[in-house]
């Protein structure tokens, strides 16, 4: 148990429409980073939150946004959703600047685009 | 542009035949190199950081080890449980997010 909590586990949208999915970062955990899992392959990185500001983005477009709100819980939103971003949508907490570093994942929210 | 590459992509082995799986990074500079496990439908499981070359770090059937190029992860007698996807992903100087490899599909038959 990471204490990294997503939701919703699974949802099905529609070429076009937008999504809104949800983390909440396990207690103290100060720093979320969102990264995009396609089938059989390894996790790529969306975008780094600290202290309410994004602070570090992989290569993805900018319909790709997110927030992080005073409590440190997140949201990544996704607009004009394309067929190509169904994929399984990983949250990650952290401690940023910590010396004992370990990064912990959630379950994951598994999105279907049709 | 950091770069992890892990091989074999797919690795057979029968219960209790031990073998290692390979991690190969470029980095600019490395904080810490990470291995995680993965269950399909899961998100990953925290295994293990290493942090500096020659470090080793162990948990039950699992070693990992750490050198200025590669990590490898030593899995010992392994069981049928030990089955999963095993990710490699390097961090940063100065920043927590992960660039990952590919990962290994481990399957252990009994």
């Amino acid at each position: 148990e990471t204490g990294v909590t997503q939701s919703p586990t699974h949802l099905i949208k529609t070429r076009g429409q937008q999504v809104t999915l949800r983390c909440s970062s396990q207690s103290g955990h100060n720093t979320v980073s969102w990264y995009q899992q396609a089938l059989g392959q390894g996790p790529q990185f969306i975008f780094q939150y600290y202290r309410e500001e994004e602070n570090g983005r992989g290569n993805f477009p900018p319909r790709f946004s997110g927030l992080q709100f005073p409590n440190y819980s997140s949201e990544l939103n996704v607009n004009a959703l394309e067929l190509d971003d169904s994929a399984l949508y990983l949250c990650a907490s952290s401690l940023a600047r910590s010396s004992g570093n370990t990064i912990y994942f959630g379950e994951g929210s598994w999105l279907t685009v049709v | 542009e950091d770069q992890v590459t892990q091989s074999p992509e797919a690795l057979r082995l029968q219960e209790g035949e031990s073998s290692s799986l390979n991690c190969s990074y470029t980095v600019s500079g490395l904080r810490g190199l990470f291995w995680y496990r993965q269950d399909p439908g899961k998100g990953p499981e925290f295994l293990f950081t290493l942090y500096s070359a020659g470090e080793e770090k162990e948990k039950e059937r699992l070693k990992a080890t750490l050198t200025k190029k590669e990590s490898f992860l030593h899995i010992t007698a392994p069981k049928p449980e030990d089955s999963a996807t095993y990710l490699c992903a390097v961090q940063p100087p100065g920043g927590n997010m992960l660039t990952f490899g590919g990962g290994t599909r481990l399957m252990v038959k009994p």
